[in-house]
């Protein structure tokens, strides 16, 4: 158990619809990732946060965005969801920008 | 353009033997490099970190070794047993801003 917690575990939802993934952080860790892993590609950066703020941003469309609140806890919000989202996306923490990962489980999102 | 890659997708060995898996990069100048083990349909494990001044770093079973001049590292798993099949992940730290992970290479010991 990594310490970092991610809800829900399954998500299933139509095309066009909008859903809300949470993760909660390791207790101490000021960064959080969020990636993205379909079958067909690795995992993917999206964008990190660190202390609230926006720190780095990957491929991440506009469509979706994200947040930290000031309980460190972060959000990533899909918007106007088409087929190709489905996905595994993963939450990550850790103490600093430098520092080691800690993933998730995931949340596996379907769109119908 | 920047690239990592890491050869090959997939890579069968024999129980007992020494798994080796590369992770080569172009335009990146990573400060230090991490690998990761993922099982299907769970979140990456930490495993190794080295930085670019050390040549070496080991773990139990596991070696790493990163050559800065050759842009590569390679992940070594010696007395490999099947509980070790997992894809591996290379990630490389990106100019202190995150960390860009390679397509992993699948792994299978074979008893």
């Amino acid at each position: 158990d990594s310490g970092v917690t991610q809800t829900p575990k399954h998500l299933i939802t139509a095309t066009g619809q909008r859903v809300t993934l949470r993760c909660s952080p390791r207790s101490g860790d000021l960064s959080v990732y969020w990636y993205q892993q379909s079958l067909d590609q690795g995992l993917q950066f999206l964008i990190q946060y660190y202390n609230g703020e926006e720190r780095a941003k990957g491929n991440i469309l506009e469509r979706f965005s994200a947040q930290q609140f000031p309980d460190l806890h972060s959000e990533l919000n899909l918007s106007s969801l088409e087929l190709g989202d489905s996905a595994l996306y993963f939450c990550a923490s850790s103490r600093r920008t430098e520092d080691t990962q800690y993933f998730g489980p995931g949340t596996r999102l379907t769109v119908l | 353009s920047q690239k990592i890659e890491q050869n090959s997708e997939a890579l069968n060995i024999q129980e007992g033997k020494t798994a080796t898996l590369t992770c080569n990069y172009t335009n990146y100048s990573p400060a230090y490099l991490q690998w990761y083990r993922q099982d299907p349909g769970r979140g990456p494990v930490f495993l190794l970190l080295i930085r670019e001044n050390e040549k070496e770093k080991r773990k139990e079973r596991l070696k790493v070794t990163f050559d800065t001049t050759l842009k590569q590292s390679l992940f070594h798993i010696t007395a490999s047993q099947p509980a070790d099949s997992a894809t591996y992940l290379c990630a490389l730290e990106n100019y202190g801003q995150n960390f860009v992970f390679g397509p992993g290479t699948r792994l299978s010991v074979l008893p």
